[in-house]
């Protein structure tokens, strides 16, 4: 069975930093984009950041872009997203999600995590 | 970027109802549409992708259709499980976006 597993969410003030973790388990991790999808309190999806199997392409939102980093450890089946620069408008549930293809570009998002949840606040 | 609109935003409707929601998106995406289904507390869930293929799994009661701008999700007969907020996506190109969502709930 496909799982993702987040973890690493947390309470940080602005300006602060944060590293999430996404756990993949149930296929073979190597082949397949992720993505991070973040979801604040009431409100609708938001597509995050994306990577590409060997983790040799990124894609970033502009409302992210210079300030969070995604990245993956193939060899532990594992993706992260490094927080930096922290806002309160960051403040929302974070999920990770597989894509369909080796590549992220047109990869559909067919299996989500849970979420791990963010708050900025001081 | 592609910017996705949705309607309506919400709906009332009794259960065995047809329900049909709408999905545009602001330049053409070829099928790059997925449709995910989310309940409160919960992670969404993928229901169809490429715009008329259903997620293994899914059951036959839901369908998307549509092509270029505009899409459709249809529930054949509503069920007490199918309330829930409904999202479209794009995954044609990056930035990925979403559909501000439509709320399915019970009259």
């Amino acid at each position: 069975e496909v799982q993702l597993v987040e973890s690493g969410g947390g309470l940080v003030q602005p300006g602060g930093s944060l590293r999430l973790s996404c756990a993949a388990s149930g296929f073979t991790f190597s082949s397949y984009a992720m993505s991070w999808v973040r979801q604040a309190p009431g409100k609708g999806l938001e597509w995050v950041s994306a990577i590409s199997g060997s983790g040799g392409s990124t894609y970033y939102a502009d409302s992210v872009k210079g300030r969070f980093t995604i990245s993956r450890d193939n060899s532990k089946n594992t993706l992260y997203l490094q927080m930096n620069s922290l806002r309160a408008e960051d403040t929302a549930v974070y999920y990770c999600a597989k894509g369909i293809r080796y590549f992220a570009q047109v990869s559909y998002m067919d299996v989500w995590g849970k979420g791990t949840t963010v708050t900025v606040s001081s | 970027d592609i910017q996705m609109t949705q309607s309506p935003s919400s709906l009332s409707a009794s259960v065995g109802d047809r329900v049909t929601i709408t999905c545009r998106a602001s330049q053409g995406i070829s099928n790059y549409l997925a449709w995910f289904q989310q309940k409160p507390g919960k992670a969404p869930k993928s229901l169809i992708y490429a715009a008329s293929s259903l997620q293994s799994g899914v059951p036959s009661k839901f369908s998307g259709s549509g092509s270029g701008t505009d899409f459709t999700l249809t529930i054949s007969s509503l069920q007490p499980e199918d309330f829930a907020t409904y999202y479209c996506q794009q995954y044609n190109s990056f930035p990925f976006t979403f559909g501000p969502g439509t709320k399915v709930d019970i009259k």
